[in-house]
């Protein structure tokens, strides 16, 4: 089946710093991309959507200027997560669709923990 | 608005017994339902959907019935086993590709 992966798996940061997430599709073209972020004990909440070579288009209450996504190319999606602080600490996880496919298939997802 | 609410866990188990896993919904119009699994360290997969109401999603051996009339979307299985372990989402989606889940429910079978 479809395979995405996520580097790094976990991350520690001091607060302030940028951190970046990359998200693969490791055997198909992911034409459009998922940012999905999970804090314990809750579902897990869509941040922003990305068609490769275009805009993310973010979810309501989401920072754009914070959470940056871009969508390079058809296999890979980063999230940057800049000047980050301890709120931001979280678990990260992305999905990928290819087109005319609505079916996502999710990467293993990113720990995110800020000091 | 588009809601799912699922029971909260932790379950435990032992090998060969029944489980049910509850999931509600709430929703405009009328969504799909899923039920993803994830095994440690693995991604979201897939594990079942119903797209009308009535349908009943099945796959190795887990089953769910789309119930409108309940608003519900229950996940069942007869005979869990040990590799069974694993965190379980329901969630829906409405018109475009948005998914919305629930909190997930950690499953754990001791033999």
């Amino acid at each position: 089946g479809a395979v995405v992966s996520q580097h790094p798996s976990w991350v520690i940061c001091k607060s302030g710093t940028s951190v970046k997430i990359e998200c693969r599709s490791l055997d198909f073209q992911a034409t459009t991309m998922f940012w999905y972020r999970q804090f314990p004990k809750q579902s897990l909440m869509l941040m922003a959507t990305s068609n490769e070579g275009s805009k993310a288009t973010y979810e309501q209450g989401v920072e754009k200027d914070k959470f940056l996504i871009n969508h390079a190319s058809l296999t890979l999606s980063t999230l940057t997560v800049t000047s980050a602080h301890p709120e931001d600490s979280s678990f990260y996880i992305c999905s990928a669709a290819t087109t005319g496919e609505r079916e996502q298939f999710f990467g293993p997802g990113t720990r995110l923990t800020v000091l | 608005g588009n809601s799912v609410t699922q029971m909260e866990g932790p379950v435990t188990l032992s090998e060969e017994a029944f489980l049910t896993i509850n999931c509600t919904y709430t929703a405009t119009g009328y969504p799909s339902l899923f039920w993803y699994v994830q095994y440690p360290g693995e991604g979201l997969q897939l594990l079942l959907k119903a797209t009308k109401a009535d349908d009943k999603g099945s796959n190795k051996g887990f089953e769910a019935t789309y119930r409108k009339e309940t608003t519900s979307f229950h996940l069942e299985k007869g005979s869990v086993q040990v590799s069974d372990s694993a965190v379980y989402f329901c969630a829906l989606r409405t018109g475009a590709n948005n998914l919305f889940f629930g909190t997930g429910t950690r499953l754990t079978v001791i033999p």
